[in-house]
């Protein structure tokens, strides 16, 4: 059964550094989101992409992210500073354009020294 | 906006017994309800989700849940609850009119420990 993908599964980086966290969504979905789930608090969604751009984002969401589709294959979330409030766990999902249901993926843990 | 609620941060029960986790949710439109597990160090699997039709949908595992429009609840349960349903689970909630990304909003999660 295919499966949402996500590198590494964990990141540690110092405050001020950017880290590109990397996903590979399921090869027939079109849509695509990432989630974050500080931790002991609730999955939070930051960001959906369809058709290669943003089509909603949450406040959590500033100028310090972004989302890129750089090839066919990968989906990818950077954080251009990091900030010691950005470590949590961050999971990717995908979903078709002909079902409701996201699939996610095993997450990547952000530590942010 | 949409929320959701589970009000037990744990449910314990008895291998054998039935299990319900509690889900409560708050949208403007219609929802479309869901459910996922996550065990430990691993991502969030989908369990179940009501979209329309019947109030009771069936899932993964055994698990089903009963959609209550009145109530604006969405409980999942078990009639026989297994050691190795141990997990994290968590309700999540899209309200039908958002179409733009379709975006989950998750509750604050459910730990279930199944107890021989």
């Amino acid at each position: 059964e295919p499966e949402v993908t996500q590198t590494p599964s964990h990141q540690v980086t110092q405050m001020g550094q950017e880290v590109i966290l990397r996903c590979v969504p399921i090869s027939n979905h079109l849509y695509f989101y990432w989630y974050r789930q500080i931790l002991g608090q609730k999955v939070e969604f930051l960001v959906s992409f369809y058709n290669n751009e943003i089509s909603e984002k949450s406040e959590i969401f500033d100028d310090q992210f972004s989302v890129e589709r750089p090839d066919g294959s990968n989906f990818t979330l950077k954080i251009r500073s990091t900030k010691l409030e950005d470590s949590a766990m961050y999971f990717c999902a995908s979903r078709p354009d002909w079902a409701d249901t996201q699939y996610f993926g095993p997450g990547t843990r952000l530590t942010v020294l | 906006a949409q929320s959701v609620a589970q009000p037990e941060d744990q449910v314990n029960v008895a291998e054998g017994n039935p299990l319900t986790v509690k889900c409560t949710y708050s949208v403007s439109g219609n929802p479309y309800l869901f459910w996922y597990v996550q065990y430990p160090n691993r991502g969030l699997q989908f369990l179940l989700k009501y979209i329309t039709g019947d109030n009771l949908v069936k899932g993964s595992y055994g698990f089903e849940a009963e959609f209550n429009k009145s109530q604006t609840s969405f409980h999942l349960k078990k009639p026989s609850a297994l050691v190795s349903d141990s997990a994290l689970y968590f309700c999540a909630v899209r309200d039908m009119r958002n179409n733009a990304g379709n975006m989950l909003t998750f509750g604050g999660g459910t730990r279930l420990m199944v107890k021989p």
